[in-house]
């Protein structure tokens, strides 16, 4: 089965430094997702990417995050100022259409000291 | 705001038992719904993925969904110890692509 491929699969960083969490969605896929699950939390949703522009964010993507598809296959989610609090997995996801399956990466766990 | 809520257990059910899993939701616009199962330390899998009221079976697993009451559950026929993890409801509204996460359910099924 295809997979969507993340890289790193963990990441320390410094607070107050920038990251950038990498991820190689399904090639035939439209739809792009981040997600992210704090330890012993809800897995929540924080952003979609259609057509080379963001289709929905949730409150938690704040003006801290951006996302980007810097050519055909990558997709990016950079971090400018990391806090304490983006500690957490981050999943990114992808589907060929809105209400197909939702094929998830295997993650990114970052730390931030 | 959307809430998706679960029994967080944890759940133990011995080998080759029922184990039901139950959710509901607040959003009433809510269509499709989901259970994922998550393995400690990895990504969610999507398990089943039903739409209208009733019942959806897939081998061992089923899905029930009552929109009226706006809950969603899942069955688990001949648990086995591989099942232990712990399994996410969740949903979608409307044109709304993102999912809406329950807080999950932890299960052990002991052999």
């Amino acid at each position: 089965e295809p997979e969507v491929t993340q890289t790193p699969s963990h990441q320390v960083t410094q607070m107050g430094q920038e990251v950038i969490l990498r991820c190689v969605p399904i090639s035939n896929h439209l739809y792009f997702y981040w997600y992210r699950q704090i330890l012993g939390q809800k897995v929540e949703f924080l952003v979609s990417f259609y057509n080379n522009e963001i289709s929905e964010k949730s409150e938690i993507f704040d003006d801290q995050f951006s996302v980007e598809r810097p050519d055909g296959s990558n997709f990016t989610l950079k971090i400018r100022s990391t806090k304490l609090e983006d500690s957490a997995m981050y999943f990114c996801a992808s589907n060929p259409a809105t209400n197909e399956k939702l094929f998830f990466g295997s993650g990114t766990q970052l730390s931030v000291l | 705001q959307k809430e998706v809520e679960q029994n967080s257990g944890p759940l133990s059910v011995p080998e080759g038992a029922i184990a039901s899993l139950n959710c509901t939701y607040s959003d009433r616009v809510s269509q499709s719904f989901f259970w994922y199962r998550q393995y400690s330390g990895k990504s969610p899998e999507l398990i089943m993925s039903i739409y209208s009221n009733g019942d959806k079976e897939d081998g061992r697993f089923t899905a029930q969904l009552n929109k009226a009451s706006q809950y969603v559950s899942l069955l688990i026929r001949d648990s086995q110890p591989s099942d232990s993890a712990t399994y996410l409801c969740a949903s979608t509204s409307g044109s709304a692509r993102q999912l809406t996460f329950g807080s999950g359910t932890q299960l052990t099924v002991l052999p």
